[in-house]
């Protein structure tokens, strides 16, 4: 298994600023990965954090709104830029055991942008 | 596109009841499925992980079902209590590494 530290775990930011979101695990891994969760709804997939190499993000999410880091094997950032009331979510942060059979969540960023 | 579909969406049943959730999805091409539990505004805890070879998997009062070949996907809970309270998340895994996540049960026990 592996023991996944978020921060901050919670905040209340004005629209217009940026926060970043930091992520720790235990153990090395290969990808790190970023999840929304928009309030009532599932959770959807940001972008998939590799250790040496730009992040790759899904349809829907581009890198001047959600800047990446991942500067070491057990460390990654995100940012939520410019923000609006509309970024107001739960971010979470995941990995996988080494057999990628396996998920692991942080317990999340809830983030509130008035 | 790997589709995940949860019903139902809410449940509210008297404490004690056996109760089922379900979880299908669109692609049978999966690694794995897992079931988490995610409690309002926190992150998710991994209740159950079946492998795509595997049928199910028990946990306690949990037991977890998989037909792959149908899509489908099944999460019992025996002798339900309050603290059961939660919403719960199936997701699976295939190819890319990456969970696609089902929409969500949410379950209140009712004491």
């Amino acid at each position: 298994s592996a023991v996944i530290s978020q921060k901050p775990s919670r905040d209340i930011c004005q629209r217009g600023t940026s926060l970043t979101i930091q992520c720790q695990v235990d153990s090395q891994v290969t990808m790190m990965f970023w999840y929304r969760q928009q309030p009532g709804q599932s959770l959807t997939l940001i972008a998939t954090a590799n250790q040496g190499s730009e992040a790759t993000y899904e349809s829907g999410f581009v890198i001047d709104k959600f800047p990446i880091s991942r500067p070491n094997l057990t460390f990654s950032t995100l940012t939520v830029s410019n923000m609006s009331p509309e970024d107001s979510s739960i971010y979470l942060c995941s990995v996988n055991n080494r057999q990628n059979t396996e998920a692991f969540f942080g317990q999340g960023t809830r983030l509130t942008v008035v | 596109k790997q589709e995940v579909t949860q019903i139902p969406a809410a449940l509210s049943v008297p404490e004690g009841e056996n109760l089922v959730l379900n979880c299908s999805f669109t692609d049978s091409a999966i690694y794995n499925l897992q079931w988490f539990r995610q409690d309002p505004g926190k992150g998710l805890t991994s209740l159950l992980l079946i492998q795509s070879s595997q049928r199910e998997q028990t946990s306690g009062r949990l037991n977890a079902s998989l037909d792959k070949s149908s899509g489908r996907s099944t999460l019992y809970i025996a002798a339900s209590q309050p603290g059961d309270s939660a919403t719960y998340l199936c997701a699976v895994i295939s190819g890319t590494y990456k969970y696609i996540f089902g929409t969500g049960t949410r379950l209140k026990v009712l004491a």
